[in-house]
């Protein structure tokens, strides 16, 4: 299995800010995937990252609220850009398993706490 | 699109004794996968054990099961001898094949309490 490590772990931020998540893994993988949990919630996808292409957004998630880079096949960082309280949540990147099989993988995730 | 629904939000079950969550899915694919995600508090997902559509063979890891019924749309985990360390959010989770680089879908979770 791949081993993803996320920076920050937590974060308080202020209204109005920006905050930028790195996601790292140990191998290079071609789909990258950033989730969002809200407190008490299930995980809901916001956008899938591919190298060397723009993030495809769901429906509800837009580019300009939530930039995504992939620069290359083992690193991708999400940015949640003028964050409100809604903003608060766990924020959790995966990568689809580097070999045949049909397995995702998830980072530790990032709890954000928007004031 | 697929849908995934998890029907008991909490559950509780005593040191030792076993416990099923129910999952149900809905979707028109024919190749595809099933998962069981667990959450503890630490908030890490962890992948609990998973189902390929065209095995008929109930997927089983250690004191993990399923009960994978492709007819009905059904895909139930099974903990034997549950244990203190069992407690946490557990998610059910559809993913179409190809190889990983699809999105997962997740049922709403189930909490799920180990009482010593």
């Amino acid at each position: 299995s791949a081993v993803i490590s996320q920076k920050p772990s937590r974060d308080i931020c202020q209204r109005g800010t920006s905050l930028t998540i790195q996601c790292q893994v140990d191998s290079q993988v071609t789909m990258m995937f950033w989730y969002r949990q809200q407190p008490g919630q299930s995980l809901t996808l916001i956008a899938t990252a591919n190298q060397g292409s723009e993030a495809t957004y769901e429906s509800g998630f837009v580019i300009d609220k939530f930039p995504i880079s992939r620069p290359n096949l083992t690193f991708s960082t999400l940015t949640v850009s003028n964050m409100s309280p809604e903003d608060s949540s766990i924020y959790l990147c995966s990568v689809g398993s580097s070999h045949s099989t049909d397995t995702q993988y998830f980072g530790p995730g990032t709890r954000l706490t928007v004031l | 699109a697929q849908t995934v629904t998890q029907s008991q939000p909490e559950m509780s079950v005593q040191e030792a004794e076993t416990v099923t969550l129910s999952c149900t899915y809905d979707t028109s694919e024919s190749n595809y996968y099933l998962f069981w995600y667990k959450q503890p508090p630490s908030r890490q997902m962890i992948l609990v054990i998973r189902q390929e559509a065209y095995k008929q063979q109930n997927a089983t890891e250690n004191r993990f099961s399923v009960n994978f019924q492709k007819a009905a749309k059904s895909f139930s985990l099974k903990i034997s001898d549950s244990q203190l360390g069992d407690t946490a959010m557990y998610f059910c989770a559809f993913m179409k094949s190809n190889f990983g680089n699809e999105k997962l879908t997740f049922g709403t979770g189930t909490r799920l309490t180990i009482i010593p």
